[in-house]
């Protein structure tokens, strides 16, 4: 079982609908991370949160410590969010040097 | 400007060989990394530098060298490459991760290495 589990693996929505991929992590943590991978394969940081709720333009990021939970939100969908959204932690002894990865979410938006 | 680059973005060469990768980031982050990205898109830490010293070198064959000439600069070099190696390597930077709370890492495009 990894340290990192996201569902749904795959997901597929109409443009504007809102979109939820979640993720499980069963360590202690310091931090967690969204990620996306455009389909290119070029990746980039969405967010790094340790408690509550952040916010950057449709996208939310929330995360339960108790629960160890995340989710990823996506307000208003387009097909320019599709791509794979990845979830990673740090452990509670390091800092952000050592992430470990969830599987992905591919997320595929149609028109 | 580009943050975080890689070169080559591409690699293809045959078994045997050695090739490096190199990788420069000019956000002045103390700390530079290398993943690998296999076949079934799973990403995993190799090696984590802070300040031209190696902080984290995960279990990964010692074929595989990382070289840091200075902070900005995070160089892979790969000796008797076999077919196992083929993957997309990225390279990542950050703020020195004890110094704050907000510590993202910045990936570079990626390398797509082949090895026939």
């Amino acid at each position: 079982k990894n340290e990192v589990e996201q569902s749904p693996q795959n997901l597929t929505a109409q443009e504007g609908e809102f979109i939820t991929i979640n993720c499980s992590y069963s360590v202690g943590i310091s931090a967690l991370h969204w990620l996306q991978q455009h389909p290119g394969g070029g990746i980039v940081s969405l967010f790094m949160l340790s408690s509550g709720k952040k916010k950057h333009g449709r996208l939310i990021a929330t995360i339960n410590i108790q629960e160890k939970h995340s989710s990823l939100h996506i307000t208003a969908s387009h097909p320019r969010d599709s791509a794979v959204y990845i979830c990673a932690v740090s452990p509670p002894n390091f800092g952000n040097e050592k992430l470990t990865f969830g599987t992905g979410t591919r997320l595929t938006i149609i028109p | 400007d580009t943050a975080v680059s890689q070169t080559p973005k591409y690699l293809v060469t045959q078994m045997g060989n050695d090739k490096s990768i190199k990788c420069e980031q000019n956000l002045g982050h103390d700390t530079m990394y290398w993943y690998k990205q296999d076949s079934k898109k799973f990403l995993k830490i190799m090696f984590s530098y802070n300040n031209k010293e190696l902080i984290i070198n995960e279990t990964v064959p010692n074929r595989f060298s990382p070289k840091s000439p200075d902070k900005a600069h995070l160089n892979l070099h790969i000796n008797s490459l076999e077919l196992g190696d083929s993957a997309v390597y990225f390279c990542a930077s950050s703020q020195d991760p004890s110094g704050g709370n907000d510590d993202t890492q910045y990936f570079g495009p990626g390398t797509r290495l082949t090895v026939l």
